[in-house]
């Protein structure tokens, strides 16, 4: 079975720290990946999305940037946070190649910026 | 892009009552309709889905439906539980084979008391 994992499950940043978010993907070979934030109380917003190594589109022009190095491992990353940034951070994947495009969701990593 | 507009934002209904969510979406080429429930401080959960070619789709107590001409779509709880209780996103997209991208509404905080 599919599994996703996201570390660490928090983390307390000060402002203009660098920030960097791991997410993998077990059991599964060639998802999709997906960054969404939510913040409190609101709704998800997807950040990035990933068809593939090294592909990477972003949907909300930001401070963050993300990266796919390996097929099931997705980063986020920012050079210097805002106190903006904080929030939950949610990875998600879905596998295409089954005629399916539902998207599950990684345990997320609870961001807090100071 | 797409917009997706639910309501209502709270919902408290008595256990064993209906609650019905709404959603409407603003891409005719939507094709793809999730709802996800998340508790407190967790990750969303798939909780049911439904594809443009289908009108209704059930699954124990939980319903969706759809009516692509209106472009609305609801989630339909009979029976309520307390566990029940959760904030409930609807969300749309268009299923490409590549990487979709779930637009997501804002929530509904539905609470179910004794």
């Amino acid at each position: 079975s599919q599994t996703i994992h996201q570390w660490p499950a928090t983390l307390v940043q000060p402002v203009g720290s660098p920030l960097s978010l791991e997410c993998t993907v077990e059991g599964t070979s060639n998802p999709n990946l997906y960054w969404y934030r939510q913040a409190a109380g609101r709704g998800l917003q997807l950040l990035f999305y990933s068809v593939g190594i090294g592909q990477i589109s972003s949907e909300v022009p930001q401070n963050l940037s993300a990266s796919r190095p390996q097929d099931r491992q997705f980063i986020l990353s920012s050079k210097k946070l805002l106190l903006s940034d904080s929030g939950f951070y949610l990875c998600a994947w879905s596998n295409p190649h089954l005629g399916t495009d539902t998207q599950y969701f990684g345990p997320g990593t609870r961001l807090t910026v100071l | 892009g797409e917009n997706v507009e639910q309501h209502p934002s709270t919902l408290s209904v008595q256990e064993g009552d209906s609650a019905v969510i709404k959603c409407t979406y603003s891409d005719s080429a939507s094709n793809y309709f999730p709802w996800y429930k998340q508790e407190l401080g967790k990750r969303p959960q798939l909780i049911i889905d439904i594809r443009s070619n289908v009108g209704e789709k059930k699954d124990q107590r939980i319903a969706v439906t759809l009516n692509k001409t209106a472009k609305h779509f609801s989630l339909h709880i009979t029976e309520t539980q307390p566990e029940d209780s959760a904030v409930y996103f609807c969300a749309a997209s268009i299923l490409t084979g590549g990487g979709n991208k779930l637009t997501f509404g804002t929530g509904t905080q539905l609470k179910v008391e004794l």
